[in-house]
């Protein structure tokens, strides 16, 4: 069964701090996404890679940085948290080749930025 | 016009109701379509995808009109596990970074 982990459903953090959130899949997918998703905007790509160190930016990165080191696991940063990052983030991966537009979703950190 | 359309709902039907959503792309480049279900505090979740021939999938159609850049679905006989948010959503990349651009969604409640 294809299983996509994300290291914390609830998050509770300070303006100011840094913050990690992780993502790890099991499918040996080469693509990884981070999302964020907030009510009457719907699912909003922050950040892809499509490989191992390779990284692009996707509609709203500002704010945000990643890290993919190993292929199974990619991380999504908060340099400095701020209350507007308050939000439903998510993971996905997906295959390079077909079928590539299957994307598996983690189950959600829900954020909370004081 | 915005990347991805959707009617913007709630939709409220009986058990057992013929059900449509409509949804509009604005890339006329775009390669793949699919739709997404999305239950209350769920991740997504691929429900099929769309092709310019429709196709059907038990009680879920869909179909494509690439001339007038329009996808829908139609859910037949509607049961209360339907009850979910719907995403339209349009791939437009080629390569190796498939990007997938999601509608805000539908929500759907069956009602018994």
């Amino acid at each position: 069964d294809v299983k996509v982990t994300q290291s914390s459903r609830y998050l509770v953090k300070r303006t100011g701090e840094k913050v990690f959130l992780e993502c790890v899949q099991d499918m040996d997918h080469e693509n990884m996404f981070w999302y964020r998703q907030d009510p009457g905007l719907g699912l909003r790509l922050i950040y892809f890679s499509y490989d191992v160190k390779m990284k692009e930016k996707g509609d709203i990165p500002e704010g945000y940085s990643v890290s993919r080191e190993k292929k199974e696991r990619f991380s999504l940063i908060l340099e400095s948290a701020s209350t507007n990052q308050t939000s439903m983030y998510l993971c996905a991966s997906s295959l390079a080749g077909p079928p590539y537009n299957e994307q598996f979703f983690g189950p959600g950190t829900r954020l909370t930025v004081l | 016009r915005k990347e991805v359309e959707q009617d913007p709902g709630p939709f409220n039907v009986p058990e057992g109701a013929t059900v449509a959503f409509n949804c509009t792309y604005s890339n006329s480049a775009s390669q793949s379509f699919f739709w997404y279900r999305q239950d209350c505090r769920k991740e997504p979740k691929l429900l099929m995808s769309v092709y310019s021939s429709g196709n059907e999938d038990g009680r879920f159609t869909a179909q494509l009109n690439r001339a007038s850049q329009y996808i829908s679905l139609l859910i037949r006989d509607s049961k209360l596990s339907d009850s979910a948010t719907y995403l339209c959503v349009v791939s437009n990349s080629g390569g190796s970074n498939y990007k997938l651009t999601f509608g805000k969604g539908t929500l759907l409640t069956v009602n018994p």
